[in-house]
């Protein structure tokens, strides 16, 4: 069963406190991505990987940090320098980072501070 | 930058009816375009994706139309369905400096009446 998986669906955490969001892809994917959904907005990038042991800011990153050790994984750390960490977070991956390379995304996390 | 805006927040439409979401975005350059289809609490789906040197593409019951013109992208779902109910949101692709940078609308919820 291919695609991509997020964990935890639900997370809780209290102010202060750096959590980590899981993301796993077995699609073989080169270029992984985080992104935030909030209500109103459209999804805004976090970081973006094209490669292994590569990673890029997006568009919002202050108080985020990522690793790309392996090609499967991409996980994402909110850390208590993010302000307002409430929301859901998206993880996609893509074949490669080419124009026509459409991204495809997992389930979602659902992060609410306390 | 790019923008991405949807013409209409919710869109309530008759079984059986056909259903037309819009979006435009400002960036001339952009090259390729994507639908997504997100249900309540999960991660948005792929539908249907157009390139730049296309006009029409027609899928399952959806069609993807593009005037380059006025810089306008819709969806259109024949026949539409109790499944269908979901938000849709656009995204739009175009060159950033190197990076293929992806704008997402920021959705239109689709009330499907029974």
């Amino acid at each position: 069963d291919g695609g991509i998986t997020q964990s935890p669906k639900y997370l809780f955490r209290k102010e202060g406190q750096n959590v980590t969001l899981s993301c796993e892809q077995n699609l073989n994917h080169d270029a992984m991505y985080w992104y935030r959904q909030d209500p109103g907005q459209g999804l805004r990038l976090i970081y973006y990987s094209q490669i292994v042991n590569d990673f890029q800011k997006g568009d919002i990153a202050e108080g985020y940090s990522v690793s790309r050790e392996k090609k499967e994984s991409f996980p994402l750390t909110v850390t208590s320098a993010q302000k307002n960490p409430t929301a859901f977070y998206l993880c996609a991956s893509s074949m490669s980072q080419d124009s026509t390379d459409t991204q495809y995304f997992g389930p979602g996390t659902r992060l609410t501070v306390l | 930058g790019e923008s991405v805006g949807l013409h209409l927040p919710t869109l309530s439409v008759q079984e059986g009816d056909n259903s037309i979401i819009n979006c435009a975005y400002s960036n001339s350059a952009s090259d390729y375009f994507i639908w997504y289809k997100q249900e309540s609490g999960k991660g948005p789906q792929f539908i249907i994706d157009i390139r730049s040197n296309m006009d029409k593409r027609q899928g399952q019951r959806v069609t993807v139309l593009l005037n380059k013109t006025v810089k306008h992208l819709s969806l259109q779902i024949a026949a539409t369905q109790p499944g269908d109910s979901a938000v849709y949101f656009c995204a739009v692709k175009a060159d950033s400096g190197g990076y293929q940078k992806v704008t997402f609308g920021t959705g239109t919820k689709l009330q499907v009446i029974p």
